[in-house]
Order: structure tokens, then sequence, then C-alpha cells
């Protein structure tokens, strides 16, 4: 069974820190790499995607791979309040779905 | 910006009886998704759709589901004779090409099965 970890939280930084979210999978052919966000009774929302080894940086999100490692990351720099939310890890498994872990709950205190 | 979109947004039906559940994924995506989320757990898998045929599903989507693209637009998920576990939030979305990329969320269909 693939499947994708992450710790469910909540994890709490105060406004202004830097937020880091882990997360690892089992399946060592995941190709691609995923970060969604998601408010509580709300769709996910694409905030992050990576495809290589290394960092990618968009704003004030940083997304890490190691494929070696079997571990992706998502780093959320100057923290905000509207940033409290479920991150959800998503990971290609084969061609054509994704597999989600559980998400972790972030909560940015003001 | 083009959005995936979703009707109902919320559905109550009885067990046994049969709902759809309605799609626009975005105009120039070509492979389609549903997805659905019971409360408190994770966003699972059901089915990927591309060229008018289903490409992989998953365990979950048993007889009961049929997916359908009835005209240019508009896709569907249909589950036949609903069972109070089918209640839950259900995720329509779409990708440009095959899943090594990004996949774009509709709003969600709440169904609620009594």
């Amino acid at each position: 069974q693939k499947e994708v970890e992450q710790n469910s939280g909540p994890l709490s930084v105060p406004e202004g820190a830097i937020a880091s979210l882990n997360c690892t999978y089992s399946d060592r052919g995941s190709q691609s790499f995923f970060w969604y966000r998601q408010y509580s009774g709300k769709s996910p929302e694409l905030i992050m995607f990576i495809y290589s080894n290394g960092d990618k940086e968009d704003g004030r999100f940083t997304a890490q791979l190691n494929k070696a490692s079997q571990y992706v990351s998502l780093l959320i720099r100057d923290s905000q309040p509207s940033d409290s939310a479920t991150y959800l890890c998503a990971v290609t498994s084969g061609t054509y779905k994704y597999i989600f872990g559980t998400g972790t709950r972030l909560k940015v205190l003001a | 910006e083009p959005e995936v979109t979703q009707t109902p947004s919320h559905q109550v039906t009885q067990m046994g009886q049969e709902v759809i559940l309605r799609c626009v994924p975005i105009s120039n995506h070509l492979y389609f998704y549903w997805y659905r989320q019971i409360l408190g757990q994770k966003v699972e898998f059901l089915v990927s759709f591309y060229n008018n045929e289903i490409s992989e599903k998953s365990e979950i989507f048993d007889d009961q589901f049929s997916v359908e693209r009835p005209d240019g637009s508009n896709f569907t998920l249909k589950i036949r004779s609903t069972k109070l576990e089918d209640s839950a939030m259900y995720f329509c979305a779409s990708s440009r090409q095959e899943s090594s990329y990004e996949q774009y969320f509709g709003p969600g269909t709440r169904l609620t099965v009594t």
C-alpha cells in the first residue's frame, strides 16, 4: 500500500516565524510532488509543486525535495494568521492519480 | 483566472437513490479526476478520465460509480444506489496533462446520504 505520511499537528508558530511542514512517501517511483492548502470546509488549493531534487522558491514558500530520503517539505516564511489552514502533501502514483497525506494543521498565532 | 466549477454545492439524498454530481473542468485541460474526502479524513482518489475513457480507478470506484463526459464541457460522477458511507465531499479536478502536472480542484459537492 503506497502511503504519504504527515504529522497531523497542530503546528503552532508565532506570526512572522518560519513554519516547516514535512512529508514522507513510500513509493520510490513517484515523480511529482505537490503542496495544497485546505481551509476548513473548502477544497484543496495548489500552492507549490516540485519535480526535481533540491529547493524551489515561490514568494514566501519554499518546497524541498529529497528523493533518496523520500522526503518533501514546505517552508513558509513570515507566517501570517491567514496561513492558518491544513497543508496537504500529494504525491503522484503511477500516471494518473495523486495520493494525499492526511495533512498538517498549521496555526499561526497573532 | 479559469477555474473548475461544481454543482450542486450540497446534495442531500436518501439511501438507495441515484445522484449525479456535475463538474465543468478548466477549458483547455485534457485530464479529469474525481476525489472524495470523508469528514476528518484524507482526500482519496476515485477515478481519472482522459480521451473519453477511464484511465485509472481506485478500489472505492466500484460498479455503483460511473463517470461520463456528456458534452464538450461537463464531466459527471454518478452514484447509482447511494449508501450512508458515500456521505463525503466530492471534488472534481482537472489538469493539462497527466498527473505529472498540476491538478486544480473545484469547490466540491457535499453529499449527505440519509
